[in-house]
């Protein structure tokens, strides 16, 4: 029930876009994003819920196809500061709404 | 508002020996989350609480790891007996609602090393 996340690893420029891919093999009720820096725990960037809802920061964006099953998540104009592991998370409602990891985009920005 | 609290930060133990971790959420926060996260792996969801209630632990190796979360408010991970596959970072966290709708805050994780 992981999701899987594409790319594995993007290596970008500062001022370039990019855009991370969360799929599921099963229905999505929410799609969860984080980012974890090298030796930190996982912050928080943004929740989508079915029915179009966000919650999340205001200079992050993101899509959510239900239909698809498939999240993305769009980060323009990169700053160094976005280098990190990125991580969505997908809830199960099947298993009582346990909480599923994806398998993680490393970015990483350079000057 | 002060974070999830996590203690201790480093743990190093010989396999076969025990462990606890604690872990103290966000006051006023029903849910709690434990995760192990092998190095290069995203979390793993171990056990979520709601309130001192098991919502699921379907993911936690129940023949040497045990937690509690006693009042609703902290919890102890524990495990006994430890072996190498079991050094990972075990991260807490805590959400105010159920996971659907509602951003979870790590705690800074505890780095297990079994030798």
């Amino acid at each position: 029930q992981q999701p899987v996340q594409s790319p594995q690893a993007v290596i970008l420029r500062e001022g370039e876009d990019a855009v991370i891919n969360c799929s599921s093999s099963k229905a999505l009720y929410s799609v969860h994003w984080y980012r974890q820096k090298h030796g930190e725990a996982p912050v928080f960037l943004m929740i989508l819920l079915k029915g179009g809802e966000q919650k999340g920061h205001e200079k992050i964006s993101a899509s959510f196809n239900e239909k698809k099953q498939q999240s993305s998540l769009y980060l323009t104009a990169s700053q160094l500061s976005y280098s990190g592991t990125y991580f969505c998370g997908t809830v199960d409602p099947e298993f009582g709404n346990q909480f599923y990891f994806g398998t993680g985009t490393s970015l990483t920005v350079i000057p | 508002e002060a974070g999830v609290a996590q203690s201790p930060r480093y743990k190093i133990i010989e396999k076969r020996q025990s462990v606890a971790f604690w872990c103290n959420p966000i006051s006023g926060h029903a849910t709690l989350y434990w995760y192990q996260q092998i190095l290069g792996q995203g979390p793993k969801l171990l056990i979520q609480f709601q309130n001192n209630g098991v919502v699921d632990d379907s993911q936690l190796p129940k023949d040497r790891f045990s937690a509690e979360r006693l009042k609703g408010v902290d919890s102890t991970l524990k495990i006994q007996p430890a072996k190498l596959e079991d050094s990972a970072v075990y991260l807490c966290a805590s959400s105010s609602g159920r996971g659907v709708y509602n951003e979870q805050f790590f705690g800074p994780g505890t780095r297990l090393t079994v030798l």
